[in-house]
């Protein structure tokens, strides 16, 4: 089945611990885009990859990390978290940018 | 600033009625259009994409492009209770990529 698989799905963490989510897909797509959810602000980006070794700032990247390794997987990485990014996150890819985006299950991350 | 605009509604419409959302975006340059629907605590799903100006049909599902006023639209027609869910427009601006999403309009279809 073609998917975006993100993990873990719920996680509850304490400030400044380390983390990261992961996010892979299986479709071979080129594009891969991680967004937060927040109510009353709606999905923001956080940051996009167009390929591997490829990444870049979307509108909100202060405090995230990504790498993109290999063309299926796309982790997010939160160095020193804060209870600012408590928040719904998603993990989203394209086989190619103008074609619309298949996103993943989605992570919900409570630090406090 | 490169904005994508939604009424958050809630819009309500009877069941079998037609129910129309819009969407403005601020870039004349932009070539990609997207709808999607979320569900609560689902993740958005994408349900039509339009390029170029005028209607794109799928089903109940009508996209409406108009790039010089730039906005685009989605009408449901014979809308049902399991439309009820949050529609977020996504544009890829500027020509990007990677789309800038609205920030949703929920919409609640009642028997």
């Amino acid at each position: 089945e073609a998917q975006v698989t993100q993990n873990p799905r719920y996680l509850i963490t304490v400030t400044g611990k380390k983390l990261t989510v992961t996010c892979s897909q299986n479709m071979n797509h080129e594009y891969m885009s991680w967004y937060r959810q927040d109510p009353g602000l709606g999905l923001r980006q956080i940051y996009y990859s167009m390929n591997v070794e490829v990444t870049d700032k979307g509108d909100v990247p202060e405090g995230y990390k990504v790498s993109r390794k290999e063309k299926r997987n796309f982790p997010l990485i939160l160095e020193s978290p804060s209870p600012n990014q408590t928040s719904l996150y998603f993990c989203a890819s394209s086989v190619q940018g103008a074609n619309g985006y298949t996103f993943g299950s989605g992570t919900r991350l409570t630090v406090v | 600033q490169k904005e994508v605009e939604q009424n958050s509604g809630p819009l309500s419409v009877p069941e079998g009625a037609i129910a129309s959302l819009n969407c403005t975006y601020s870039d004349r340059v932009s070539q990609s259009f997207f709808w999607y629907r979320q569900y609560s605590g689902k993740s958005p799903e994408l349900i039509m994409s339009i390029y170029s100006n005028g209607d794109k049909e799928d089903g109940r599902f009508t996209a409406q492009l108009n790039k010089a006023s730039q906005y685009v639209s989605l009408l449901i027609r014979d809308s049902q209770p399991s439309d009820s869910a949050t529609y977020l427009c996504a544009v890829n601006l500027g020509g990007s990529y990677i789309p800038t999403f609205g920030r949703g309009t929920s919409l609640i279809v009642h028997p």
